[in-house]
């Protein structure tokens, strides 16, 4: 069955607002990775974590430490050049490693 | 900077042929990944590959083959191609330590 579930499915902000993606995960996950995909498909990592959180300009991720049950994506100040779609890839503790398996996407426009 | 190439960008097959799509990584990573992209689904697992040689079954391997004769080439091939098997395709590689996938740009694929 699923075990990535991502909301929400569509977001639309306005420039300079803040906002928070969410993925939760059925079973408990080894690591977790965040993507954005651009409007000619390309996948662009944004962030791989273990544990913890990680941060890189306007963008910060957290995955829980203790469940390994959710990670969240927050961004800050959101711009333009922030609409694409943004996916997070799990990778369950109970499988084989390295086998990642995604969410269906928050498709994220952000509007002037 | 990750390099992984895919070829072709676009297919057009017709249903009962055979279909190979092409995947070659340039970072010396152990892993690499098919995927196939839906609306609605995300990215879904079809094969995957430990290293030479190796070839697993990810969560949809039905009607595909995987072949990863080398380091740097992984290949998806349809042998009896259905127009279900239209979708795009990527193919990703990740380091087997800190497992960040990079991904290609994706194919393209339809089956008439």
């Amino acid at each position: 069955g699923d075990q990535v579930e991502q909301s929400p499915s569509a977001l639309s902000l306005h420039e300079g607002t803040d906002s928070a993606l969410r993925c939760n995960f059925t079973t408990t996950m080894r690591s977790v990775q965040w993507f954005r995909q651009n409007s000619r498909g390309s996948l662009i990592s944004l962030f791989y974590l273990a544990s913890g959180t990680k941060e890189n300009g306007r963008l910060k991720s957290a995955f829980d430490s203790k469940e390994r049950r959710y990670s969240t994506l927050h961004i800050r100040d959101a711009q333009l050049e922030d609409s694409g779609t943004y996916f997070c890839a799990a990778e369950p503790i109970n499988t084989g490693n390295y086998k990642y398996v995604f969410g269906a996407g928050t498709r994220l426009k952000v509007i002037a | 900077e990750a390099a992984v190439t895919q070829s072709p960008r676009n297919k057009v097959a017709v249903t009962g042929g055979k279909v190979t799509l092409s995947c070659n990584q340039t970072n010396n990573h152990n892993n690499m990944y098919w995927y196939r992209q839906d609306t609605g689904h995300g990215l879904r697992l079809i094969h995957y590959s430990y290293g030479a040689g190796s070839t697993e079954k990810g969560d949809i391997p039905d009607g595909y083959k995987a072949s990863r004769p080398s380091q740097e080439n992984f290949s998806l091939i349809l042998e009896l191609a259905t127009p279900s098997q239209t979708s795009v395709y990527f193919c990703a590689s990740g380091d087997a330590g800190k497992n960040t996938l990079y991904f290609g740009a994706g194919t393209r694929l339809s089956v008439l």
